[in-house]
């Protein structure tokens, strides 16, 4: 099955700073790549998704990347602000329709 | 838009009892998942239906645990009986028949003693 890596498990930034979290993934047919963020207590959002068909999409200060030939796809948080801190989790599909297999989650922490 | 719903927010049993969890998805979406988020892990699928039917169960421990969703809207996982092993947040996920953008909803946290 699909198996997916996320570095680093915890990150902390300056406010202002920017943040980079990286995710590999093994199954060469998946081919959407959704990051969520969850703050706690509460359920992951959804806040940029990619598909695989796109290099790169940005959002305001948030932007994904995506190489499907080295099978890796980057979170890039620019600007950052104190309420960014949470944890942020990327995902793939799977091979057994639109289920996502999730990294382990990177806890991001943003200083003033 | 209303987003997902699920009862209850929080659950303490003992091992060995049993305890359900209820989840009502996004109006209109056809797919609903139910994952479950261990400590410190990402979220793991445990099933996933498509209106009433079962897509893939392949992941959820089926001599303890059993979901049905028999309207094709609201969902009810249910664990009997609940081990020590079974503490977690559980997920509940909803799209669009056809589409791979998921919503989630708030989450059970479950303990079990």
């Amino acid at each position: 099955g699909e198996n997916v890596e996320q570095h680093p498990s915890t990150l902390s930034v300056q406010e202002g700073d920017s943040a980079v979290i990286k995710c590999t993934y093994s199954d060469s047919a998946s081919n959407y790549f959704p990051w969520y963020k969850q703050e706690l207590g509460k359920g992951p959002q959804l806040i940029i998704d990619i598909r695989s068909n796109v290099g790169e999409k940005k959002d305001q200060r948030i932007a994904v990347t995506l190489n499907k030939t080295a099978k890796h796809f980057s979170l890039h948080i620019t600007e950052t602000q104190p309420e960014d801190s949470a944890v942020y989790f990327c995902a793939a599909t799977s091979n057994s329709g639109y289920a996502l297999n999730f990294g382990k989650g990177t806890s991001l922490l943003v200083t003033p | 838009e209303a987003g997902v719903a699920q009862s209850p927010r929080y659950k303490i049993i003992e091992k060995r009892q049993s305890v359900a969890f209820w989840c009502n998805p996004i109006s209109g979406h056809a797919t609903l998942y139910w994952y479950q988020q261990i400590l410190g892990q990402g979220p793991k699928l445990l099933i996933q239906f498509q209106n009433n039917g079962v897509v893939d169960d392949s992941q959820l421990p089926k001599d303890r645990f059993s979901a049905e969703r028999l309207k094709g809207v609201d969902s009810t996982l249910k664990i009997q009986p609940a081990k020590l092993e079974d503490s977690a947040v559980y997920l509940c996920a909803s799209s669009l028949a056809g589409t791979d953008t998921q919503y989630f909803g708030p989450g059970t946290r479950l303990t079990v003693l």
